[in-house]
């Protein structure tokens, strides 16, 4: 299994562009999970889709939007992408019951410039 | 979600025991806890979790104090490899799309 993949692994944009950053698990899972991490920093959750149809705020939503498209994908944009949303994005998934923890994909490495 | 505090780091030689301190005095009685380590550039990667009796998997073993205050993960025979942040993490289990907090975490140094 490939457990949680991302697409791309490394972006860069300039001020204004936007873009959309794809995230697909093929663990049947419920719950998935947007994330950002900056330099020497832990992660913050930017949105989240408890279940299929359904997508909450996290800690630092703004300026971005969220999509899952089906149960497998959870989507994330950026619609003007600006240099503090530079940063390293993390896709993860689980099961409600969170018996097995969270299943995180590789990252994705933005800069914006 | 209770708060946890951990050390900011900690170093342990090759193939001893490294043992990650947590505490989460502020614990209520349905959230467990959980470790996930994120090595460099990577991912987090889930470790163990616990509600209060001790757990043991092929990674690692946590302990629970008696009363949930705090715990310790216990990497048995550490290698280079485990050199990583570790986070110490409390939360509800049955909980539909709960979100994981991430604190600083603690950062493991190896070493040969």
């Amino acid at each position: 299994n490939a457990g949680v993949t991302q697409t791309p692994k490394f972006q860069v944009l300039k001020t204004g562009q936007s873009m959309t950053l794809q995230c697909a698990q093929d663990m049947n899972h419920n719950s998935m999970y947007w994330y950002r991490q900056d330099p020497g920093m832990g992660l913050r959750l930017i949105y989240y889709s408890a279940s299929e149809g359904t997508t909450d705020k996290g800690e630092v939503p703004n300026g971005y939007n969220v999509s899952r498209l089906n149960k497998r994908e959870f989507s994330l944009r950026l619609e003007s992408a600006a240099p503090s949303q530079t940063s390293v994005y993390f896709c993860a998934s689980s099961e409600t019951r969170d018996a097995y923890g969270y299943t995180f994909g590789s990252g994705t490495r933005l800069t914006v410039v | 979600d209770a708060k946890t505090t951990q050390p900011t780091s900690m170093d342990c030689a090759e193939g001893r025991a490294a043992n990650l301190p947590c505490n989460h005095s502020t614990i209520s009685g349905n959230e467990y806890v959980y470790w996930y380590r994120q090595i460099h550039s990577q991912g987090p990667q889930y470790i163990i979790h616990g509600l209060k009796n001790n757990e043991t998997n092929e990674m690692a073993s946590l302990i629970i104090t008696e009363d949930r205050k705090s715990s310790t993960l216990i990497l048995p025979h550490a290698t280079l490899r485990d050199t990583a942040v570790y986070y110490c993490i409390v939360r509800p289990l049955e909980t539909s799309g709960s979100r994981l907090t991430f604190g600083e975490g603690t950062q493991l140094t190896v070493n040969p």
